[in-house]
């Protein structure tokens, strides 16, 4: 069973809109946390945000926020005022696991963001 | 201030031949973890290891993989005989020893590009 789906493999945006980037997640945890990646066309994985299941308030981080609902189990990223800097493979990640306090990510396949000019 | 270090960036194989990665964390970080990415997909967990523990290896093929991380020197992801299915982008991370079930980031490397020719 998946743990993390991204619905959505592609989304194009015009500059300077909002966009809402899709992560639905499965667990029986009551404690894990969600994490968003960007990864750019150069590869590396550039850490954006993160909710802990026991954080009340939506995370935010600059332009970067996450919808986070719970019983729904949804960690939607919402990238305010895009940029085409902000063009890049997106990944969804959860923790999981304790082994000895082990984190190990579960990710999901990514949407693939465009914004246009 | 050096972040996670992969090196080499890019690795070309011939099929049979042996493939090392190696991986330095982050200074004062204990903890290393090794994810694949194959084309066109998000990162899957390989191996969780501390200084010369594996501590879960629950994501590494059964044959053909090994993984270390010694006292001194860099984690090392090592791949014997390798084939074309092995071509991926093999990326490290670090974190510090975590504590309890509290978010303990993960920084990841730039990664290693493996191509079996």
């Amino acid at each position: 069973a998946q743990k993390i789906t991204q619905t959505q493999p592609g989304m194009f945006v015009q500059e300077k809109e909002a966009v809402t980037l899709d992560c639905t997640y499965d667990t029986s945890d009551q404690s894990y946390g969600l994490f968003w990646y960007k990864q750019p066309s150069s590869g590396e994985m550039i850490f954006l945000i993160y909710q802990g299941s026991y954080d009340e308030q939506n995370a935010t981080e600059g332009r970067y926020s996450l919808n986070f609902q719970k019983a729904r189990k949804s960690a939607n990223l919402v990238i305010s005022a895009s940029q085409l800097g902000d063009s890049a493979m997106y990944f969804c990640a959860m923790r999981e696991g304790r082994i000895q306090g082990a984190q190990k990510l579960v990710f999901g396949q990514g949407t693939r963001l465009t914004i246009n000019p | 201030n050096a972040g996670v270090m992969q090196n080499p960036r890019h690795l070309v194989r011939r099929r049979g031949q042996e493939a090392r990665l190696r991986c330095s964390p982050m200074k004062g970080h204990s903890h290393v973890y090794w994810y694949r990415q194959l084309p066109e997909e998000g990162l899957k967990f390989m191996v969780y290891l501390q200084k010369e523990n594996i501590i879960d290896e629950s994501g590494m093929p059964k044959e053909r993989f090994s993984a270390e991380f010694p006292k001194e020197g860099p984690s090392i992801l090592r791949i014997q005989q390798v084939v074309r299915g092995d071509s991926a982008a093999y990326f490290c991370a670090s974190s510090q020893r975590p504590q309890g079930v509290t978010y303990n980031e993960q920084f990841f490397g730039p990664g290693t590009r493996l191509t079996v020719l």
